[in-house]
């Protein structure tokens, strides 16, 4: 089964620190992945896309990616209050109807 | 641009009673459509997908159905509700260019 593993936190990070968040999955088929952001009630809210190995960065985040060890992750820097919400990784096989695997989510609390 | 419209926002039903939820797209042409539900404080749990009119695919048996009459248009329905169907439903699309989804507002339902 095509799992994507992620710490259900909460991480709890200062004001003005850098958020890490760690993803891991199984499916070595998977050529896309993803980052989504979920205030409480919300829907989730497209932040970040990574296709190649290595470093993406747009703004405060940046997204990361080794398929080798099957891991991504995303730094938010200089955390800010409105960061905190849950924080979706999903994986994409370009198989069928290119559906994506959601992780349960971390949930970030940047604190004052 | 691409839009999704989600309705309603939030839903109270008693046990028994029907469900109709409806999900349209805007500014784009065959899209993968997709339903999803997450139970409070869950994950999301992919419901059925389509890739074209008529086309339904269902990810996990249950008391739900899904309809895609037009080609932005997809829906969700049940006969009889049941406690368990409550929770926040998302409808998504996806399609070039971004590769992942975007999601509409979501459905609160509520059965009592």
């Amino acid at each position: 089964q095509k799992e994507v593993e992620q710490n259900s936190g909460p991480l709890s990070v200062p004001e003005g620190a850098i958020a890490s968040l760690n993803c891991t999955y199984s499916d070595r088929g998977s050529q896309s992945f993803f980052w989504y952001r979920q205030y409480s009630g919300k829907s989730p809210e497209l932040i970040m896309s990574i296709y190649s190995n290595g470093d993406k960065e747009d703004g405060r985040f940046t997204a990361q990616l080794n398929k080798a060890s099957q891991y991504v992750s995303l730094l938010i820097r200089d955390s800010q209050p409105s960061d905190s919400a849950t924080y979706l990784c999903a994986a994409q096989n370009t198989g069928t109807a290119s559906k994506l695997t959601f992780g349960t989510g971390t949930r970030l609390q940047v604190t004052l | 641009s691409q839009t999704i419209h989600q309705w309603p926002a939030t839903l109270v039903q008693p046990v028994g009673s029907p469900l109709s939820l409806e999900c349209t797209v805007e500014g784009t042409s065959n899209p993968n459509l997709y339903w999803y539900r997450q139970a409070a404080g869950r994950g999301l749990q992919l419901l059925f997908y389509s890739v074209g009119i008529g086309q339904i695919s269902s990810e996990v048996p249950q008391n739900l159905s899904a309809s895609r009459p037009q080609d932005r248009q997809f829906i969700l329905s049940s006969k009889k509700l049941l406690l368990s169907d409550s929770g926040f439903y998302l409808c998504a699309w996806s399609g070039y260019p971004t590769g992942g989804y975007t999601f509409g507002s979501g459905t609160r339902l509520t059965v009592v």
